[in-house]
């Protein structure tokens, strides 16, 4: 079954207790990005990677790392965790980095984050 | 900067009626693609339709439509003969052709009413 795979659903953790969300996604898709969604903000693009070893940042990079080694595997690294980035995260992917939107993005069931 | 805008954050609808979800975007570009996705209290993100901006005919997909006018920046959702599963938030979503970054809007939450 083609899908989006994230780990944790939830985690509530503490302030600077460094943590990885993973993400991995079995379509062979070369895009894939990382959201956060928050009430009355609606999602919000955080890094996205074009292929492997490729990646940018989207509009709320700050506090977030990603790596791309493997096309497969997109993880989102949080070093030193903030009450602010307590929300709701999703990863997606998509076919083709060539003509961007024409493709729909599949996405992960998303991830629950509480940082206290 | 591109934004897109969903001005009605909540709706409701009897179940067999129809309901329209606006949204507005602004952008510079002319070639774009513009999405509606549901999200149901399980939280997974559903496409529900899709349009390419250098298409003048407007998508659907069974129950649901959509009114793509360009000049306008409006691109609105049409759900027909509303279904109680239909009660969902809805996204309205915008990326520039030939480009990497996705832009959503605030959502609207529908609760379709028995």
């Amino acid at each position: 079954e083609a899908q989006v795979t994230q780990n944790p659903r939830y985690l509530i953790t503490v302030t600077g207790k460094k943590l990885t969300v993973t993400c991995s996604q079995n379509m062979n898709h070369e895009y894939m990005s990382w959201y956060r969604q928050d009430p009355g903000l609606g999602l919000r693009q955080i890094y996205y990677s074009m292929n492997v070893e490729v990646t940018d940042k989207g509009d709320v990079p700050e506090g977030y790392k990603v790596s791309r080694k493997e096309k497969r595997n997109f993880p989102l690294i949080l070093e030193s965790p903030s009450p602010n980035q307590t929300s709701l995260y999703f990863c997606a992917s998509r076919r083709s980095t060539g003509v961007g939107g024409n493709q729909p993005q599949h996405f992960g069931d998303g991830t629950r984050l509480s940082i206290l | 900067a591109q934004t897109v805008t969903q001005s009605q954050p909540e709706m409701s609808v009897q179940e067999a009626e129809t309901v329209t979800l606006s949204c507005t975007y602004d952008t510079s570009e002319s070639n774009y693609y513009l999405f509606w996705y549901k999200q149901p209290p399980s939280r997974q993100m559903i496409l529900v339709i899709r349009q390419e901006a250098y298409k003048q005919q407007n998508a659907t997909e069974n129950r649901f439509s959509v009114n793509f006018q360009k000049a306008a920046k409006s691109f609105s959702l049409k759900i027909s003969d509303s279904q109680l599963g239909d009660t969902a938030m809805y996204f309205c979503a915008f990326i520039v052709s030939g480009t990497y970054k996705y832009i959503f809007g605030t959502g609207t939450r529908l609760k379709v009413l028995a």
